[in-house]
């Protein structure tokens, strides 16, 4: 099973400042992960596919990069609704797995 | 709109036995593959168990393999959870989700599934 580990657990910013997430691989999953967005009482929205790819509808604000076992999502302007929890997702391998989620919240 | 509705969730205790239900529309279902996904509270998200659109590919996760089934009713656009042998340790929020091989766009509200006596 592949492990993917996020750090950090919790980042505490400001609106307007720049949110660098990480995620890493316990295994090469070439570009095949994903970053999905989750608020409080919704389901997971994907933001992310394929290390860089934006989802449909997803603002330019948010951009993935990485590949093998270490991967980035970078917002580049915190805006209000971005704070949230937000987890990464391989599909190179069965089972598929998420990491533990980091938690943006405000300064 | 595409939307996701899952059903059949509750409370039973332990060794008990659900079923859920997840109605699709706005979107050809029978094209995509489908999968749950739970959530225990306060925790993050565990995937656990994949169907392909013709049902001819399955997985679970070891946590439900040999107590969960996954099946699908193309005609009906339809997506279940056979629970059997129910935990504690499989209270949850299950989500089912599905969409793109690539990244998973579609998603329902959730069910909450509580197992306890």
């Amino acid at each position: 099973e592949i492990v993917l580990t996020q750090s950090p657990a919790t980042l505490s910013l400001s609106p307007g400042e720049r949110a660098t997430l990480s995620c890493r691989a316990s295994q090469s999953v070439s570009n095949y992960l994903a970053w999905y967005q989750q608020k409080p009482g919704q389901a997971p929205r994907l933001l992310i596919y394929d290390a860089s790819n934006r989802a449909t509808g997803i603002p330019a604000r948010f951009s993935g990069s990485g590949s093998g076992t270490d991967f980035t999502l970078t917002i580049s302007t915190l805006e209000p609704e971005d704070f949230a929890v937000y987890y990464c997702q391989q599909r190179s391998n069965w089972p598929r797995t998420f990491g533990q989620g980091t938690k943006v919240e405000i300064k | 709109e595409v939307q996701l509705v899952e059903s059949g969730g509750g409370l039973v205790q332990p060794g008990g036995s659900l079923r859920l239900s997840c109605a699709a529309s706005g979107f050809t279902f029978s094209n995509y593959g489908m999968s749950w996904v739970r959530q225990a509270p306060g925790k993050g998200l565990e995937w656990i168990s994949y169907i392909s659109s013709s049902s001819s590919t399955i997985y679970y996760a070891d946590s439900v393999k040999g107590r969960f089934t996954i099946s699908r009713d193309n005609a009906k656009n339809s997506l279940y959870l056979q629970m059997n042998s129910l935990r504690a340790e499989d209270t949850a929020v299950y989500y089912c989700a599905g969409g793109y091989i690539s990244g998973w766009s579609y998603w329902g509200q959730g069910t909450l599934v509580t197992v306890s006596s």
